[in-house]
């Protein structure tokens, strides 16, 4: 099971490129990368999700090194509304199973 | 709308005293899941299921019970619920081999 190491919290100043990185030295050649966003008293929301080299939607952007040990999601231009916890998942393919490990996710906090 | 709900969003109760906390879902999804969440530990799974009939635990099994009985139905059961229970806990849905994710709104439970 790909273990995910993010940064505990992060500041950032409305207008401002976000980049959030996440580390997964053990994923397996089936598992996808796959970010959630979370805010106070909700459950999780699906940002986006990648295998290899760059995604991007409407919401975010996601670049994946050809290792594929760690990925990086990146928010354009950050507003208040983008204050959360961000989750890196990859999800455990390995054994033909679907466990996930959230992990503790990364506080981003936008200041004005 | 589609959606995923659990009830009760939130629920007192005491030490033995057996609860349920329904999750529903109208996506048809095959994949649901069980998280609990609590301070400074992330999301945590629980018990997850492919489909109906066919479950699993996830990290964090001890103390809860599920069914899969019906594909839009996965109830999760505190036969005997204790004090360190108390925690906030969040169905997930999806379609099957689907990373995406579909969250409820959360119950928050507390056992004195």
């Amino acid at each position: 099971l790909a273990k995910t190491t993010q940064p505990i919290s992060m500041d950032s100043y409305e207008g401002q490129e976000v980049n959030i990185t996440c580390s997964h030295n053990n994923i397996a050649t089936n598992d996808y990368i796959t970010w959630y966003q979370q805010f106070p008293s909700q459950g999780p929301r699906f940002i986006i999700q990648g295998y290899k080299t760059k995604v991007t939607n409407e919401v975010a952007s996601l670049f994946i090194p050809a290792d594929r040990k760690s990925s990086t999601l990146s928010l354009p231009r950050v507003s208040l509304s983008d204050t959360a916890v961000y989750y890196c998942l990859v999800g455990d393919r390995s054994s033909g199973t679907y466990k996930y490990i959230f992990g503790t996710g990364t506080r981003l906090k936008v200041l004005a | 709308e589609a959606q995923v709900t659990q009830n009760p969003r939130y629920l007192i109760t005491v030490t033995g005293k057996k609860l349920t906390v329904t999750c529903s879902q109208n996506m048809n999804h095959e994949y649901m899941s069980w998280y609990r969440q609590d301070p400074g530990l992330g999301l945590r799974q629980i018990y997850y299921s492919m489909n109906v009939e066919v479950t699993d635990k996830g990290d964090v099994p001890e103390g809860y019970k599920v069914s899969r009985k019906e594909k839009r139905n996965f109830p999760l059961i505190l036969e005997s619920p204790s004090p360190n229970q108390t925690s906030l806990y969040f169905c997930a849905s999806s379609f099957g081999g689907s990373d995406e994710q579909f969250f409820g709104p959360g119950t928050r439970l507390t056992v004195l």
